[in-house]
């Protein structure tokens, strides 16, 4: 079956450290987009990836940082810079970076900061 | 940053109503409109993409209008059933960005 999945559903990791979010997708899309979510707020786009070996900010980037070395792969590392990394983190992919083709979202993980 | 509102924030009704919600959007430089559906435990799915000023799109009990003008789109839900429970997500721009969300719950 195509589908995007993201490991782990759910991740603590203790205050000052680094972890890295895995997304892999094999629907054979272009384009991977990684996504935050907080209570009461709307997904908020963190990094964006058109095409192998590019990617551009979100509005939210700082704190984070992302590669893309394989089509399938867009993994997010949540760095100790990141202020307030507790959240629900989403990965989703496109055909095409176009704001007309639709997104098909992974299960998300769940990060938890001690 | 685009602005993108959801009217209302959560909404209960009857098994078998009919019931409607808005998204609200910058009407300049407008490029897609995009409506998900996400159920708990699920990942978001995509139910429309609408593109132009007066489309109209049908799925089954669902169907949503698209005011690119005045900015706003309506999703309508038809004779609602358990099953629709769930957080519509309206999604507008070059980057996605998305309304907080109507979380429906339909009442057996």
């Amino acid at each position: 079956d195509g589908g995007i999945t993201q490991s782990p559903k759910y991740l603590f990791r203790k205050e000052g450290q680094n972890v890295t979010l895995s997304c892999e997708q094999n629907l054979n899309h272009d384009a991977m987009y990684w996504y935050r979510q907080d209570p009461g707020q709307g997904l908020r786009l963190i990094y964006y990836s058109q095409i192998v070996n590019d990617f551009q900010k979100g509005d939210i980037a700082e704190g984070y940082s992302v590669s893309r070395e394989k089509k399938e792969s867009f993994p997010l590392t949540v760095t100790s810079a990141q202020k307030n990394p507790t959240a629900f983190y989403l990965c989703a992919s496109s055909t095409s970076g176009s704001s007309y083709n639709e997104q098909f979202f992974g299960p998300g993980t769940r990060l938890t900061v001690l | 940053i685009l602005n993108v509102e959801q009217s209302p924030q959560s909404l209960h009704v009857q098994e078998g109503d009919s019931t409607n919600f808005t998204c609200s959007f910058p009407s300049s430089n407008f490029y897609a409109l995009h409506w998900y559906r996400w159920e708990t435990a699920k990942s978001p799915e995509a139910l429309f993409v609408m593109t132009l000023n007066g489309d109209e799109k049908k799925k089954g009990r669902i169907s949503a209008t698209l005011n690119t003008k005045e900015g706003y789109s309506y999703l309508y839900i038809k004779g609602s059933q358990p099953e629709d429970s769930a957080t519509y997500l309206c999604a507008i721009g070059n980057q996605f960005y998305f309304g907080t969300g109507t979380s429906l719950t339909v009442i057996p």
